[in-house]
């Protein structure tokens, strides 16, 4: 069975400050991964997924993750914070039977100024 | 403009109460689907729809009941019998039956039992 498991709930960084926010995957078959942004009281925005092409995915606002099967790993960076940053971040796998996603418990992003 | 909307954006229920959920879309998808997100849970599957007049439960089905009869609209009613209802629901679609590629997701509705 497919799982995610996003470590940390909360994160806070500065302003310019790298955003890094981890994802972990356990999958016994090629996993495709996303990671969606939510803003307070709004649904999801998908940022960027991964479909077994290239291992480093680049998506909107500036983010990018890199896909590393050696660590089951599929972590979101951003090389400089902005304060619209701030929210709250979900990676997920899609499940075997390629009907339906499985979400992690989700990241909060703060920036401070 | 293409978009799902979601209706109403607040709800109050009182114990007891059958309550709908309106999930509609205009962007011509076939699959569409039902999360329920708790604070520091997540999202969780509660029902998902790949074509019209079939649907499946997904994790946490009990309590909860849908519909899809067209093809733009996928209604939840959260039953008496499901125990702890107060959450935020997202509804979402994907274009192509039998795939989640990009799911895009509607703006929520939050249910708050009384």
């Amino acid at each position: 069975a497919q799982s995610v498991t996003q470590l940390g709930s909360h994160v806070s960084v500065s302003e310019g400050a790298l955003v890094l926010l981890r994802c972990n995957y356990s999958s016994s078959v090629p996993p495709y991964l996303f990671w969606y942004v939510q803003y307070p009281n709004q649904g999801l925005q998908l940022l960027l997924k991964y479909t077994s092409a290239a291992t480093l995915v680049k998506g909107i606002n500036g983010f990018e993750a890199e896909f590393k099967k050696s660590e089951t790993s599929f972590h979101l960076t951003k090389p400089s914070a902005h304060m619209r940053d701030a929210a709250e971040y979900f990676c997920a796998i899609l499940n075997q039977a390629g009907t339906a996603l499985i979400f992690g418990k989700g990241t909060t992003l703060s920036v401070s100024s | 403009d293409g978009g799902i909307t979601q209706s109403p954006k607040y709800l109050f229920r009182k114990e007891g109460q059958n309550v709908t959920l309106s999930c509609e879309q205009n962007l011509n998808h076939d699959a569409m689907y039902w999360y329920r997100q708790d604070p520091g849970q997540g999202l969780r599957l509660i029902y998902y729809s790949q074509i019209v007049n079939d649907f499946q439960k997904g994790d946490i089905a009990e309590g909860y009941s849908v519909s899809r009869e067209k093809k733009e609209s996928f209604p939840l009613t959260v039953t008496s019998a499901q125990k702890n209802p107060t959450a935020f629901y997202l509804c979402a679609s994907t274009p192509d039956q039998g795939r989640t590629d990009t799911q895009y997701f509607g703006p929520g509705t939050r249910l708050t039992v009384l």
